[in-house]
């Protein structure tokens, strides 16, 4: 599979826990970004890579969160202290300039 | 601020009718405009880009920058066209290519 992969598929956990969320990119992508979904809206920018550097935060991006994309290559997502307000499809992507975007599945998060 | 409006939550119409999906933006700039398309139980993917001037499922979206449109049009629609449709924009912003998608329109082709 060439496409991007993220894991788990839906998570639920209890509020205050912690949650940590993994996504394998198309391995010719060096930009991987991540974004969120809730019903009734559009995809909201989160934050962004260049191979392992993050380049750009978005200020939903509470300090409760944090991402990382140790080698370039797989990225992980995770929330601290999970609130229902977190509750939310979490998506991946990776891109490439001429192909653009290529987005995951996705993450379903419901935190009771 | 960059903003995507799509005016339409919802869209009806039926099999073999023309279909148009709105879509307005707010970029102080010159931004790249795309429409993406989610078929049930499927991930996000990538229908149109306006740089690409193709045409894609027989869709086709024009930039209309004096009117800050791009909406989406097909002029027969058919079943396997329902589905939920965003509108995004990219400016390069930051150099990330980060986009800005509107709150979506589900359409809805009846037989």
């Amino acid at each position: 599979d060439t496409g991007v992969s993220q894991d788990p598929r839906h998570k639920i956990t209890k509020r205050g826990q912690n949650v940590t969320f993994r996504c394998d990119p198309i391995s010719e992508h060096n930009r991987l970004y991540w974004y969120r979904q809730t019903l009734g809206q559009g995809p909201e920018f989160l934050t962004y890579f260049q191979n392992e550097a993050q380049l750009e935060k978005s200020r939903l991006l509470s300090d409760r969160f944090s991402a990382e994309r140790p080698k370039g290559s797989f990225s992980t997502l995770e929330i601290q202290r999970t609130e229902q307000g977190d509750s939310a499809m979490y998506l991946c992507a990776s891109s490439s300039r001429i192909y653009g975007y290529t987005f995951g599945s996705g993450t379903r998060l419901t935190v009771v | 601020a960059q903003r995507v409006t799509q005016p339409e939550k919802l869209l009806s119409v039926f099999k073999g009718a023309p279909v148009e999906l709105k879509c307005n933006y707010s970029y102080s700039g010159s931004p790249e405009l795309f429409w993406y398309v989610q078929y049930s139980r499927q991930r996000l993917q990538l229908l149109l880009r306006h740089i690409s001037r193709e045409s894609i499922k027989g869709f086709t979206a024009d930039l209309n920058k004096g009117e800050t449109s791009f909406h989406l049009k097909k002029p027969f629609a058919q079943e396997e066209d329902s589905a939920m449709y965003y509108c995004a924009l990219s400016g390069l912003m930051g150099g990330s290519e980060k986009l800005v998608f509107g709150k979506g329109t589900k359409l809805t082709v009846n037989p």
